[in-house]
C-alpha cells in the first residue's frame, strides 16, 4: 500500500498570500495524484487530477506540481473562501486508492 | 447537474447489518464507475469500494473485503453499499463518489453530502 503523507498538518497564512501544501508518496505514483478541498460539514470538492490539471470551475490561484514522489498544491493569492482541508489522492498503484492525512489552511 | 445523495446511515450494534444507498441524477449513470469513500469523526478519508460502470468489475479495501459489498442497479441510477458484521471503528460518514471515467479514472469529480453510520452498543 502507498503511504501518502501530507505536510504541514496545519498552515496558516495571511489573506493575498501564497500558501505551499506538500505531499509525498512512499514510492512513485508517477503523475497519478489528486488535490482534494473540504470546508467543515461539506464533502470533498476535487481540485486538482494528473497531479496538475485543474478541475472544472476551479480559480485559476490553484496550480499542482510534482511527479513520482513530491507533489505541491499552491494558492497563490489565498482568498478568506480557501480556508479548508486539503487531502491529496493517489491513484497510481490500487487498491487501495490512498489519501493523504490532510493540511489544514488557516486565515491568518 | 450531477446529484448524488446517500441514505440509509444510522445507529446500529456492533455485529449487525445495514445497506447504504445512492441515487445518483445529472449524468449518465451507467456510464460512470462509483466509489464509497468513508471519513471517521475528526479523520481523513479512507476509500472503500469502487465498482466499475456495468458493475463487471468490484474492488474493495482490505479493511471491509469480506464484509462490505458494492452494487449497483444502472435501472434505477442507485449505488449500493451492503455492510455485515459492522464493527466500531467502521463509525464514519459514508460518502459515494463519482469516478471520472468508467471505472478507470480512479479520481472522484462529485460526491454525495454522505451519510453517517455509527456502530455503538
Amino acid at each position: 500500500e502507498i503511504v501518502m503523507t501530507q505536510s504541514p498538518a496545519t498552515l496558516s497564512v495571511s489573506p493575498g498570500e501564497r500558501a505551499t501544501l506538500s505531499c509525498r508518496a512512499s514510492q512513485s505514483v508517477s503523475g497519478n495524484l489528486a488535490w482534494y478541498q473540504q470546508k467543515p460539514g461539506q464533502a470533498p470538492r476535487l481540485l486538482i487530477y494528473g497531479a496538475s490539471t485543474r478541475a472544472t470551475g476551479i480559480p485559476a490561484r490553484f496550480s499542482g506540481s510534482g511527479s513520482g514522489t513530491d507533489f505541491t498544491l499552491t494558492i497563490s493569492s489565498l482568498q478568506s473562501e480557501d480556508s479548508a482541508v486539503y487531502y491529496c489522492q493517489q491513484y497510481n498503484n490500487w487498491p487501495p486508492l490512498t489519501f493523504g492525512g490532510g493540511t489544514k489552511v488557516e486565515i491568518k | 447537474q450531477v446529484q448524488l445523495v446517500e441514505s440509509g446511515g444510522g445507529v446500529v450494534q456492533p455485529g449487525r447489518s445495514l445497506r447504504l444507498s445512492c441515487a445518483a441524477s445529472g449524468f449518465t449513470f451507467n456510464s460512470y464507475g462509483m466509489h464509497w469513500v468513508r471519513q471517521a469523526p475528526g479523520k481523513g478519508l479512507e476509500w472503500v469500494a469502487l465498482i466499475w460502470y456495468d458493475g463487471s468489475h468490484k474492488y474493495h479495501a482490505d479493511s471491509v473485503r469480506g464484509r462490505f459489498s458494492v452494487s449497483r442497479d444502472n435501472s434505477h441510477n442507485t449505488l449500493y453499499l451492503q455492510m455485515h458484521g459492522l464493527r466500531v471503528e467502521d463509525t464514519a460518514v459514508y460518502y459515494c463518489a463519482r469516478d471520472r471515467c468508467d471505472g478507470t479514472c480512479y479520481w472522484h469529480d462529485y460526491w454525495g453530502q454522505g451519510t453517517l453510520v455509527t456502530v455503538s452498543s
